[in-house]
């Protein structure tokens, strides 16, 4: 079993709908929760990051973790065709100096 | 966030050769990363790599192939040695600021090897 699964997708939606991605893990040690964008032919973006269960919100952005589930989700409300790239979530024991473990990533398109 | 490069973007090698891929951030860093990404993989983490010692490499990953130097703190090389087709991957260089930062990445390194 891989420490952190993420359905790879593909997933399209119309441009303005809202999108969920999702990412189980099964190391309890894992402390902090990361979401990263990559779009094509660039390197992974920081999206969001928090470490605690709850939600955390950046805008559009939505980072949710349920620790007792071992569940964590990224909501992208209104979405926009630039949202379109693969999401990753990562997940690490320790913060920043740390190695992260990273799910396979999510290919979003949105469609306007 | 740290600006992070690296150099070159992209290479085409030759099976048995060797490429060096450099990774420049414009801040010191107490600690890089060297991550590769196969394709419909995961991002893996290679080895750590601290100024002054030698890198700590994953399980999977050894020196003899993927050498690392880090000679200041705010520059490290990995290399690629001895290449073969299945080396054919992203390599992503990453680095974490002071404190509880989280690591920010390069643009990559997209090696292909005929």
């Amino acid at each position: 079993q891989k420490e952190v699964e993420q359905d790879p997708g593909p997933l399209s939606v119309p441009e303005g709908a809202i999108v969920s991605l999702n990412c189980t893990y099964s190391n309890s040690a894992f402390q902090y929760f990361m979401w990263y964008r990559q779009y094509s032919r660039k390197g992974p973006e920081l999206l969001m990051y928090t470490y605690s269960s709850g939600n955390k919100e950046d805008g559009r952005f939505t980072a949710q973790v349920d620790k007792s589930s071992k569940y964590i989700s990224l909501f992208i409300r209104d979405s926009q065709p630039s949202d379109s790239a693969t999401y990753l979530c990562a997940l690490g024991t320790g913060f920043g100096n740390e190695k992260l473990t990273f799910g396979t990533g999510t290919r979003l398109t949105i469609i306007p | 966030s740290a600006v992070i490069s690296q150099k070159p973007s992209r290479d085409i090698c030759q099976r048995g050769t060797s490429l060096t891929i450099q990774c420049q951030v414009d801040s010191q860093v107490t600690m890089m990363f060297w991550y590769r990404q196969q394709p419909g993989q995961s991002l893996t983490l290679i080895a750590t790599a601290n100024q002054g010692s030698e890198a700590t490499y994953e399980s999977g990953f050894v020196i003899d192939k993927f050498p690392i130097s880090r000679p200041n703190l705010t520059f490290s090389t990995l290399t690629v040695s001895n290449m073969s087709p299945e080396d054919s991957s992203i390599y992503l260089c990453s680095v974490a600021g002071g404190g509880n930062q989280p690591q920010h990445f390069g643009d990559g390194t997209r090696l292909s090897i005929l």
